[in-house]
């Protein structure tokens, strides 16, 4: 069965440092999103993304995030200038297409972020 | 702010009783609602999801709806040591929306 997969599995970084998470949504797939999730707290919406731009963001997606789809495959999160709070899990989530019964999105494993 | 609100639990029951987990959302113009269910350290793992009023079965599985009441509930027959997780629930408003998602209830199922 397709999955949703997302590269590196944990990422620790200095503040102030860049990272890059990379996605690979299922094939077909034409919504894709990033969400977070700070231990032990709620999982977030941070952005959603058709058609090669931006649906519609968060107010936690600020100018500190950028998103791409590079190519066919990979959707991208890039967080410029790391702070510790931004210390969370990352997950990307795909979905097929849109229309009751088909609106369901799939996450991948997630990407564990720790900022120092 | 729109919000989904769960109880966090813990809600502990014995190996094969029904278990019972709710969910209220302020948002009227959600349209779909769904259940993830989430080990701890992983991402969040689709049961089901349902748009229409009513109950919607899926083996051990149902998930009730009724918009009226803008509650969500998802029945968990013949609970098994396997179901202990955190079960989140998420709503949208259909199309190609953010899902909203609760603080998730924790189910811990003994043997």
């Amino acid at each position: 069965e397709p999955e949703v997969t997302q590269t590196p599995s944990h990422q620790v970084t200095q503040m102030g440092q860049e990272v890059i998470l990379r996605c690979v949504p299922i094939s077909n797939h034409l919504y894709f999103y990033w969400y977070r999730q700070i231990l032990g707290q709620k999982v977030e919406f941070l952005v959603s993304f058709y058609n090669n731009e931006i649906s519609e963001k968060s107010e936690i997606f600020d100018d500190q995030f950028s998103v791409e789809r590079p190519d066919g495959s990979n959707f991208t999160l890039k967080i410029r200038s790391t702070k510790l709070e931004d210390s969370a899990m990352y997950f990307c989530a795909s979905q097929p297409t849109f229309g009751q019964g088909q609106e369901t999105q799939y996450f991948g494993p997630g990407t564990r972020l720790l900022v120092l | 702010q729109k919000e989904v609100e769960q109880n966090s639990g813990p809600l502990s029951v014995p190996e094969g009783a029904i278990a019972s987990l709710n969910c209220t959302y302020s948002d009227r113009g959600s349209q779909s609602f769904f259940w993830y269910r989430q080990y701890s350290g992983k991402s969040p793992e689709l049961i089901m999801f349902i748009y229409s009023n009513g109950d919607k079965e899926d083996g051990r599985f149902t998930a009730q709806l009724n918009k009226a009441s803008q509650y969500v509930s998802l029945l968990i027959r013949d609970s098994q040591p396997s179901d202990s997780a955190t079960y989140l629930c998420a709503a949208n408003r259909g199309g190609y929306n953010k899902l909203i998602f609760g603080a998730g209830t924790r189910l811990a199922v003994h043997p």
